[in-house]
């Protein structure tokens, strides 16, 4: 069974350009979620997805992130305009129905010049 | 709210040695606890959790973790380290009432010295 993948794995961008991550969850997994790590500190949790739906966006840092999960299958991560603070790895993670079972993607390491 | 604090950025140990890795939270509800290793270039990786039952918690790789509650910690360790071993590993939480949200620690670094 093929776990969590995210694309690209690594994006080198200038400031304000846009940049789009994605993440493919685990087959059937309805509960998909985004996490950062900038560098040097912990991983925070970004949003939660259950299905299509944005179940907990409350650790969004502002109105440059967009996500989004058409169709309740894979998600997308838009930032517009990058700033130089939103360098770090972005970890995407699902779940089935329980939501302590989390299965994390290898990250994709952004980096905003 | 909850937070989670991993007293060591970095831990160098020699192959074979025993290894402590701390982790201690807060939180004013009932919490699950799990610690995770990304080894380099990958992706997290489970290495055991905390639900309920045992306060000791055996995981994948020789790694157990003792749950304390009147402490609030939840230290890894491992008797025998490896090379292989190398990596980074993260302690977390999250609420057992929901068990959505994730808190993480910052990590520690293990190094292990041949």
């Amino acid at each position: 069974e093929a776990g969590v993948t995210q694309f690209p794995s690594h994006s080198v961008i200038e400031k304000g350009q846009t940049v789009t991550l994605r993440c493919d969850p685990i087959s059937g997994h309805d509960n998909l979620y985004w996490y950062r790590r900038v560098m040097g500190k912990e991983i925070k949790f970004l949003l939660h997805f259950v299905k299509e739906s944005k179940q907990d966006e409350s650790g969004m840092p502002n109105n440059r992130f967009l996500a989004e999960r058409t169709g309740g299958t894979y998600s997308t991560l838009k930032v517009q305009p990058a700033e130089l603070e939103d360098s770090g790895v972005y970890f995407c993670a699902s779940s089935g129905t329980r939501g302590y079972e989390q299965f994390f993607g290898p990250g994709t390491r952004l980096t905003v010049l | 709210a909850q937070s989670v604090t991993q007293l060591d950025s970095q831990v160098p140990v020699f192959e074979e040695a025993p290894v402590e890795l701390r982790c201690n939270y807060s939180s004013s509800v009932s919490v699950y606890l799990f610690w995770y290793v990304q080894y380099p270039n990958q992706g997290l990786q489970l290495l055991l959790k905390y639900l309920s039952g045992s306060t000791l918690v055996k995981g994948i790789n020789g790694f157990e973790a003792e749950f304390n509650k009147s402490q609030t910690s939840f230290h890894l360790r491992k008797p025998s380290v490896h090379i292989s071993d190398t990596a980074e590993y993260f302690c977390a939480v999250t609420h057992s009432y929901t068990g959505n949200q994730f808190y993480f620690g910052t990590g520690t670094s293990l190094t292990v010295i041949p």
